[in-house]
């Protein structure tokens, strides 16, 4: 079955730099990656989403790319914000509609 | 749009004691609904996958007979937890795909949060 990494587990960056988080999938039929922010105690938020027939999408300062080849995506923050402080998840599915997910990322945002 | 009600938000039962929580996509028809549990600092697990209409799928380790799940509508699932022991404490999430070939976004609930004493 499918099997989603995410790393790092944690990563600390500056406010007003970027953020990279990467995620690897093992089934090549996987055609759907969304990826969620969840803050403390709250419920997983889909922010940015790509399907397996496009490469890169972005949405203002959140950008998220894939690579089917090497069966990797990522997620991809610019101008870091405190409020982008959080746990981000990668997951990744199938026809089937059941996500994988990754183990997450602790993103914190240094002022 | 795609907006997830998990009711109750928070609860606290005694050991040996059943929990029922409710999950309803508000605006869109959902085929299929999901089951999770997430421990503290940990990834989402899923517990199980639910169709309207028909029995849950459940994943490996989940007991079916302690954790009822019930799809009766296309817009609300129910999570039985029966017997509820400590070790069920824990937060408890439900998704809803859209009722939209081909997609597979999923949206979620806000959570219960589960305290067996």
């Amino acid at each position: 079955g499918e099997n989603v990494e995410q790393h790092p587990s944690t990563l600390s960056v500056q406010e007003g730099d970027s953020a990279v988080i990467k995620c690897t999938y093992s089934d090549s039929a996987s055609n759907y990656f969304p990826w969620y922010k969840q803050e403390l105690g709250k419920r997983p938020q889909l922010i940015i989403d790509i399907r397996s027939n496009v490469g890169e999408k972005k949405d203002q300062r959140i950008a998220v790319t894939l690579n089917k080849t090497a069966k990797h995506f990522s997620l991809h923050i610019t101008e870091t914000q405190p409020e982008d402080s959080a746990v981000y998840f990668c997951a990744a599915s199938d026809s089937n509609y059941q996500l994988i997910w990754g183990a997450g990322t602790k993103l914190i945002i240094k002022p | 749009g795609a907006v997830v009600s998990q009711h109750p938000s928070r609860v606290i039962c005694k050991s040996g004691t059943s929990v029922k929580i409710e999950c309803r996509s508000l605006d869109f028809q959902a085929t299929t609904m999901f089951w999770y549990r997430q421990f503290p600092k940990q990834s989402l697990m899923l517990m199980a996958t639910s169709n309207e209409g028909s029995k849950a799928t459940y994943e490996q380790g989940v007991e079916k007979d302690k954790f009822l799940i019930n799809h009766a509508s296309l817009t609300l699932s129910t999570l039985t937890v029966t017997s509820a022991h400590p070790e069920d404490s824990s937060f408890y999430i439900c998704s809803a795909s859209p009722r939209r070939a081909g997609r597979g976004e999923q949206y979620f609930g806000p959570g219960t949060r589960l305290t067996v004493t």
